[in-house]
């Protein structure tokens, strides 16, 4: 039972480049999650899918798509990277109806 | 969701209790106190959560003032592995699931 994966978990991108983060759970869980953490900063929720086929724009979707490919994955796409999204990207899920989310270990992207 | 109020940083020595105090003076009847840690470059990590009652688990304790308007995490005996910031967020569950977390304590757990 490996929780919350992601890959990968280092990046570095040029200016409008474009990438792809990935994130995997194996817990069955219903919704999952994207969240940004700049330096010194609290968490800040990018976008969110409540169950399969479902997403949402949370706090800061701005630069950012995301795909809920099945129940099992939920990846976040940046199309033309920009210096201001150099920061650490988290994933999370949850059962739907509960609020204890299960986060995975980041990607640490730099964006030049 | 109300907000919440923590101090930015506190001291603990290892092996003592640590309490880390939380104020939430709008919270709603139907909000729930969750607190969750964050070790470095570590992705955050659920604790512990409470209504109105105090709760306790194998990591935690939980100590919510009658009024709700405040809270207090206890660590029974900090070790220096629980050198992290802890945040404390109000989240009312139902359909909205989205956490929203501040600055949190960095709480550092001396030798």
């Amino acid at each position: 039972n490996a929780g919350v994966t992601q890959t990968p978990k280092f990046q570095v991108l040029k200016t409008g480049q474009s990438m792809t983060l990935q994130c995997a759970q194996d817990m069955n869980h219903n919704s999952m999650y994207w969240y940004r953490q700049d330096p010194g900063m609290g968490l800040r929720l990018i976008y969110y899918s409540a169950s399969e086929g479902t997403t949402d724009k949370g706090e800061v979707p701005n630069g950012y798509n995301v795909s809920r490919l099945n129940k099992r994955e939920f990846s976040l796409r940046l199309e033309s990277a920009a210096p201001s999204q150099t920061s650490v990207y988290f994933c999370a899920s949850n059962w739907q109806g509960t609020d204890t989310q299960y986060f995975g270990p980041g990607t640490r992207l730099t964006v030049l | 969701d109300a907000k919440t109020t923590q101090p930015p940083s506190m001291d603990c020595a290892e092996g003592r209790a640590a309490n880390l105090p939380c104020n939430h003076s709008t919270i709603s009847g139907n909000e729930y106190v969750y607190w969750y840690r964050q070790i470095h470059s570590q992705g955050p990590q659920y604790i512990i959560h409470g209504l109105k009652n105090n709760e306790t688990n194998e990591m935690a304790s939980l100590i919510i003032t009658e009024d709700r308007k405040s809270s207090t995490l206890i660590l029974p005996h900090a070790t220096l592995r629980d050198t992290a910031v802890y945040y404390c967020i109000l989240n009312s569950g139902g359909s909205n699931y989205k956490l929203t977390f501040g600055k949190g304590t960095l709480l550092t757990v001396n030798p």
